[in-house]
C-alpha cells in the first residue's frame, strides 16, 4: 500500500544545531505540506510543494527551510533549532480529491 | 484569512448517546471540507471529505453535512462507543489559498462506558 512516512519518531537536540526531519511519500502525489502542531495553536503550515523544484512558505516558516529535488520527499531543516521549536511535526500530501493524508508525526525536542 | 472554528472545545458522553460536533469557517469560497481524528501521540486520519458540490457523506456511524453559504459543518456520531474517544478536528481546503489546509482547534471527545 502506498503510505506517508516520517522519520525520526523522536529527536532531542541542542539550541542551535541543525536537524533535518525527513518525509517520504510512495503514493507520486505532487503538493505535499509541513505543520507543526502545538497547544492552543493547533496545526500551522510551515512550508510546502506542489512539485519539484517548488517550495512556498507558509504562515510559520521563519527558521525552518524545505527542498523537493524528486517527486516523494520534502525534507524540512530546521537551520539553528531554537527552543520554541519544540513541537510535533507533520508531513501530509494531497490526493487528487483533495484528500490530505498525514504522516505519523515528528517529535522534536530542543533544549 | 479562512478561520476556522470548532464548538464544543470538549465533550464528555455515556457510551449510546448520538452526538454532533460542529465547525464553522469564515470563507466560503472552499474546496472542500475534511474531518479528522486525531489520537493521542498519533497522526491524522481522515475521516470523511465533502467536496464543495456536496452537502453530506456518510460512513459506517459517521454522517457529515456542508453547508457552504453559512459556513457551517458537522459531523453527526450514531450510538457512541469507547473506542471513538480522540480529538476530532476539521479543515477546509482552498478559497484563495489552493492547497492549503486551515484547520479548526479540534473537539476533544471522550466517551465513557
Amino acid at each position: 500500500d502506498a503510505e506517508i512516512t516520517q522519520s525520526p519518531r523522536h529527536k532531542i537536540t541542542e539550541t542551535g544545531r541543525q536537524v533535518t526531519l525527513a518525509c517520504h511519500q510512495t503514493w507520486n502525489h505532487n503538493n505535499m505540506f509541513w505543520y507543526r502542531q502545538d497547544l492552543g495553536h493547533g496545526l500551522r503550515l510551515i512550508h510546502y510543494s506542489y512539485g519539484v523544484q517548488d517550495t512556498n512558505k507558509g504562515e510559520v516558516s521563519d527558521g525552518y527551510s524545505v527542498s523537493r529535488s524528486n517527486t516523494e520527499d520534502l525534507p524540512l531543516t530546521l537551520e539553528s533549532a531554537a527552543s520554541s521549536q519544540t513541537s510535533v511535526y507533520f508531513c501530509a500530501t494531497l490526493g487528487g480529491t483533495g484528500e490530505l493524508f498525514f504522516g505519523e508525526g515528528s517529535r522534536l525536542t530542543v533544549l | 484569512k479562512q478561520e476556522v472554528t470548532q464548538i464544543p472545545a470538549a465533550l464528555s458522553v455515556p457510551e449510546g448517546e448520538n452526538l454532533v460536533l460542529n465547525c464553522s469557517f469564515t470563507d466560503s469560497a472552499i474546496y472542500n471540507l475534511q474531518w479528522f481524528r486525531q489520537d493521542p501521540g498519533k497522526g491524522l486520519t481522515s475521516l470523511l471529505l465533502i467536496q464543495s458540490s456536496q452537502r453530506e457523506q456518510t460512513s459506517g456511524r459517521l454522517n457529515a453535512s456542508l453547508d457552504k453559504s453559512s459556513g457551517r459543518s458537522t459531523l453527526y456520531i450514531a450510538a457512541s462507543q469507547p473506542g471513538d474517544s480522540a480529538t476530532y478536528l476539521c479543515a477546509v481546503l482552498g478559497g484563495t489559498s489552493y492547497g492549503k489546509l486551515t484547520f479548526g482547534q479540534g473537539t476533544i471527545l471522550t466517551v465513557h462506558p
